[in-house]
């Protein structure tokens, strides 16, 4: 098993830029969660999703924030337009029910 | 990946003793707790969990215990090692599946 994979793994881009996020959850997890860390309000859940249905999605800090689950194989998060505070490390989860398991993060920087 | 910097409580123990890591949870409605830990650079992983039926749950050099009338959360590792070393979240989970993590604790290992 692969575990949650996320790309890229890195991300620079210029301020206003689309920048899409991805995620492959891990075989038969039926919940994915997308999260940003920063150093200074921690780990913020973003959306939930359940059976590729969204759920909560509460976290989300703006309308330019937008994520999409279209089958039990993949996610992304999507940033349009980027702005330099959404500067941060975004990490995918995926679980059975129970604990999660966290990808390996994507760091985005808007310059 | 980045984890909270500047305004995280750092532990340090001596390598060889026992470590306590604390934790103060939100929810009384919380039903199920985790422990993870992240080391620099990486998703956070997971340790160890327990559910809200329980006070205490052990595992391999690692044992956790849950106090439900004053909300507390704690994380006990043995015989610490340099490997230890690494930011420590505790997590709730709400009961609709939505797991949310506490500001984490910096655990420095001294030789």
């Amino acid at each position: 098993d692969a575990g949650v994979i996320q790309s890229p793994r890195h991300e620079v881009t210029e301020m206003g830029q689309e920048v899409t996020l991805r995620c492959k959850p891990i075989s038969g997890h039926n919940s994915l969660f997308w999260y940003r860390q920063t150093m200074m309000r921690g780990l913020e859940l973003l959306i939930y999703f359940n059976n590729n249905v969204p759920i909560d999605d509460s976290g989300m800090p703006e309308d330019r924030f937008s994520a999409k689950m279209p089958n039990a194989s993949f996610s992304t998060l999507k940033i349009q337009p980027s702005e330099p505070r959404d500067s941060a490390v975004y990490f995918c989860a995926s679980s059975p029910g129970g604990g999660y398991t966290f990808g390996s993060g994507t760091r985005l920087t808007v310059v | 990946g980045e984890s909270v910097g500047l305004h995280l409580p750092t532990l340090s123990v001596q390598e060889g003793d026992n470590s306590i890591i604390n934790c103060a949870y939100s929810n009384s409605a919380s039903d199920y707790f985790i422990w993870y830990k992240q080391e620099s650079g990486k998703g956070p992983q997971f340790i160890i969990d327990i559910r809200s039926n329980m006070d205490k749950r052990q595992g391999q050099r690692v044992t956790v215990l849950l106090n439900k009338t004053v909300k507390h959360l704690s994380l006990q590792i043995a015989a610490t090692q340099p490997g230890d070393s690494a930011v420590y979240f505790c997590a709730e989970r709400y009961r609709d599946d939505k797991i949310i993590f506490g500001k984490g604790t910096r655990l420095h290992i001294l030789p």
